[in-house]
């Protein structure tokens, strides 16, 4: 089976830094994704991770351990408008489709 | 940029009825897909294609159907709808690959009544 775990939700203040983790257990594994959903709106892409380590972009990091199955997103100086639901996504391999986490909705506060 | 268009931003329909959500991308992608999302519950998938008049079933293709007859359209059908299918839909394209990034539409709010 595959089993997708991220924390519900999260509550962090304005110029801080959040960490939001998501372990994963999938039969395979072919890449992790974040994506970003503020409320009645559409999920946008963030970051994709194949390859263990950190990526960064601007104030956005993702990280990844493949050997524990585990991603962290990470954002920087926080602002009132990264309140947000954050969700997890792996694609186990090449042909099947991605499976989501549940998300982690964020709430920034002043 | 890429564009997926749903055709319903919020639609309302009775119990029994046959109900069509439409989904156009303008990017010519092969892979597309419907979800539905449900507080709680996240985004579940329901049906995907990755190409013409194929069709795969997701984790919860009960009470729903699809078509895809040209490359840019891929429909979802609800052929009796039920209270329990009212939810968010969510169709998005993307290009096989690597970072197979999806691009969503704007959602269709359904309320089956």
């Amino acid at each position: 089976g595959q089993n997708i775990d991220q924390p519900t939700e999260m509550t962090a203040t304005e110029g801080a830094i959040v960490q939001i983790n998501c372990t994963y257990q999938t039969s395979g594994f072919n890449g992790l994704f974040w994506y970003q959903q503020h409320a009645g709106e559409a999920p946008t892409f963030l970051s994709y991770n194949v390859l263990d380590g950190l990526e960064e972009k601007g104030r956005f990091s993702s990280f990844l351990s493949r050997s524990k199955g585990y991603s962290y997103l990470l954002l920087k100086e926080l602002q009132m408008k990264d309140s947000a639901s954050y969700l997890c996504a792996v694609k186990s391999s090449g042909n099947t489709p991605l499976v989501f986490g549940k998300g982690t909705r964020l709430s920034v506060i002043a | 940029d890429v564009k997926v268009t749903q055709s319903s931003r919020y639609l309302v329909k009775r119990t029994g009825e046959k109900v069509f959500l439409e989904c156009v991308q303008d990017m010519d992608h092969e892979n597309m897909f419907w979800y539905r999302q449900d507080p709680g519950l996240g985004l579940r998938l329901i049906y995907f294609s990755y190409d013409v008049k194929m069709k795969e079933k997701g984790d919860i293709p009960e009470g729903y159907s699809v078509s895809r007859e040209k490359k840019e359209r891929f429909s979802l059908i609800l052929e009796s709808a039920s209270t329990n299918q009212t939810s968010m839909y969510l169709c998005a394209s993307s290009s096989p690959g690597g970072n197979e990034k999806l691009f969503f539409g704007s959602g269709t709010q359904l309320s089956v009544l």
